[in-house]
């Protein structure tokens, strides 16, 4: 069975860094293109980065240059490291695997992000 | 302001149909396939339709994809309680670094 467990959120003041975790079962992560999409609180879904299966890593303009996405293929987890965090990166963020089509066909149950002084 | 344009609600009583509009461009829409999510309240976006209007296993025939020139629509039949929730549309942007665009949403309230 297919499974993503997302970890790491927290509350982090602004400028502050914080690195969120996916776990992954029941498939291989390097062998997908894995994203990271956000939620902010009351708001509609912002995708926010992806690594390829090949390795290749893109980003949305408003966290290029802040947010790094790896992963760790030994352990099957995907990871964002989050710095220079600003009161707008405030969201739920999911880990979630693409399918055809880069259609999104299993998400984590997501991890909240607080940045708040 | 989402790339995707959704109306913000729609709604229908039970055992009604609707449909839900995804407004795009021919750099999103029209050159990509589209997808559609369903958000319960609390819960993580579940994939109901890919590539256009294809189902993955186990969502029901009652929900339905299309797509035309720069627009997608999603329809519900035989509406139930259950399916109040926030929907979503989702494509590619070749304008947009690597960029994978989602809908504002629309929330679905059965009456």
């Amino acid at each position: 069975e297919v499974q993503l467990v997302e970890s790491g959120g927290g509350l982090i003041q602004p400028g502050g860094s914080l690195r969120l975790s996916c776990a992954a079962s029941g498939f291989t992560v390097s062998s997908n293109y894995m994203s990271w999409v956000r939620q902010a609180p009351g708001k509609g879904l912002e995708w926010v980065s992806v690594i390829y299966s090949g390795g290749s890593t893109y980003y949305a303009d408003s966290v290029k240059g802040r947010f790094t996405i790896s992963r760790d293929n030994s352990k099957n987890t995907l990871y964002l490291q989050m710095n220079s965090l600003r009161a707008e990166d405030t969201a739920v963020y999911y880990c979630a695997r693409e399918y055809r089509g880069m259609a999104f066909d299993y998400w984590g149950q997501g991890t909240l992000v607080t940045v708040s002084s | 302001q989402s790339v995707l344009t959704q109306p913000p609600s729609v709604s229908a009583a039970p055992g009604q149909k609707v449909t839900i509009s995804c407004s795009g461009s021919s750099s999103n829409i029209g050159n990509n396939y589209v997808s559609w999510y369903q958000q319960l309240p609390g819960t993580a976006p579940k994939l109901l339709i890919y590539e256009n209007n294809k189902r993955p296993s186990g969502i029901p025939d009652r929900f339905s994809g299309s797509k035309s020139g720069t627009s997608a629509t999603l329809g519900i039949t035989g509406l139930q309680t259950g399916d109040e929730a926030d929907y979503y549309c989702g494509t590619w942007d070749s304008s947009l670094s690597a960029g994978r665009v989602f809908g504002g949403g629309t929330k679905l309230t059965v009456l």
